[in-house]
Parts: C-alpha cells; sequence; structure tokens
C-alpha cells in the first residue's frame, strides 16, 4: 500500500522567507500528485497537480516539482506572506484505481 | 459557480443517534468520496463510489453507511454504531480531466457527540 510521508509536522517561518515542504512517497507507480491547502475548520483547496509525465507546475508563488524515481514531491513557496499560515497535504494517486492516499500534512506559521 | 455542497456545517449528536451528512455536487464528477480528519491525523478514507447504485469501502467503513442514488449526491449517515463518531468529515468528488485525476473537496462538517 502507497505510503505518503510529509515532513517536518509543523514550520514556522518570518515573512518573506522562501521555503520548502516536503512529500515523499513509497511507491513510484503514480499517475499525479496533488497539492492542497486546509485553512482551520475548512475544507482542502487545491493549489497545484503536478501529473505523472511532468517534473514541476507552477501557480504564482508556488512552485511544486516531482521526482518519481526518488519518490518526492516539493512545494516551494517564495516570498512568504502571512496569508500563507495553513496546513499543507499532498495527495498521490496510484496508476490503479480511483483512490488517493494523503500525507498527515505540514503546519506552517509565516510570522509577520 | 461549481462546486460541492456540503451540510450541515456543524452538527451535534447525542449518543444513540443516527446522523446524515449531505453532500451535493454539480461539477458533474464521477466519483465521490467520504473522509474523517481527526486532530493530528491525516484524512481517513470511509466510503468511495465511483458510479451511481455502486460503492465501496475505504479503512474505516464500519459505523458508517452510504448511498449512491443520482450522481449529484453521496450522503453519508454515522450510526449508532459508530463508538468515537466526534470528527471532521469532508466530502469529495473526482474526475479524469487531461490526463490527470483531479480531486475537488467540499467544505467540510463538524459532528460533535454530546
Amino acid at each position: 500500500k502507497q505510503e505518503v510521508t510529509q515532513i517536518p509536522a509543523a514550520l514556522s517561518v518570518p515573512e518573506g522567507e522562501n521555503l520548502v515542504l516536503n512529500c515523499s512517497f513509497t511507491d513510484s507507480a503514480i499517475y499525479n500528485l496533488q497539492w492542497f491547502r486546509q485553512d482551520p475548520g475548512k475544507g482542502l483547496t487545491s493549489l497545484l497537480l503536478i501529473q505523472s509525465s511532468q517534473r514541476e507546475q507552477t501557480s504564482g508563488r508556488l512552485n511544486a516539482s516531482l521526482d518519481k524515481s526518488s519518490g518526492r514531491s516539493t512545494l516551494y513557496i517564495a516570498a512568504s506572506q502571512p496569508g500563507d499560515s495553513a496546513t499543507y497535504l499532498c495527495a498521490v494517486t496510484p496508476n490503479t484505481g480511483n483512490q488517493f492516499y494523503f500525507g498527515t500534512g505540514t503546519s506552517l506559521t509565516v510570522i509577520p | 459557480d461549481g462546486g460541492i455542497t456540503q451540510s450541515p456545517k456543524y452538527l451535534f449528536r447525542k449518543e444513540g443517534q443516527n446522523v446524515t451528512l449531505s453532500c451535493e455536487q454539480n461539477l458533474n464528477h464521477d466519483a465521490m468520496y467520504w473522509y474523517r480528519q481527526d486532530p493530528g491525523q491525516g484524512l481517513r478514507l470511509i466510503y468511495y463510489s465511483q458510479i451511481v447504485n455502486d460503492f465501496q469501502k475505504g479503512d474505516i467503513a464500519e459505523g458508517y453507511s452510504v448511498s449512491r442514488e443520482k450522481k449529484e449526491s453521496f450522503p453519508l449517515t454515522v450510526t449508532s454504531a459508530q463508538k468515537n463518531p466526534t470528527a471532521f468529515y469532508l466530502c469529495a468528488s473526482s474526475i479524469m480531466h487531461s490526463g490527470a485525476n483531479v480531486l475537488t473537496f467540499g467544505a467540510g462538517s463538524r459532528l460533535t457527540v454530546l
């Protein structure tokens, strides 16, 4: 069974800093990987999706990369802002089936 | 705007009562899912459905039931058999689009057992 790990569980940075969030998965036979943001008490909002044939995707200050062979994805946030404070989760879709495997998330706090 | 609507947002239940959480989507997605989220834990899959009138158990289906009579609707019933139902419940749907399986979530329902 696919296992997805996100380290660190929590991260605190000063405003303006660039930062990287990590997502590791055990089975490289994935269809795509999706990054989500979750604010307290809210649902998950999709940030970026990387297909298995892609190496990275960008949206504004966010850049997500994928290295299937090493089982890793990173979410890069440039020039962090207090509004970026949230929990970030990654989800992996395997090649077979229609399920999604989630990491436990990284809780990010950006200090003004 | 297309999206997933979950209701109610907050729900309180007495022990021994069954409650039903509503999930409606107008995205024309084929697959729908129910997840449970507890503090400090990741999302755990309760049930999922890929087509109307068909659904499969996830990792923690005991004490829960679902139906999929319409493509747009996937209600979750939390039965009295669920021993620890207090949690945040998330409904999601997915579709294959341009070579990707895209997952979309509702805003969630918080269930508290009194």
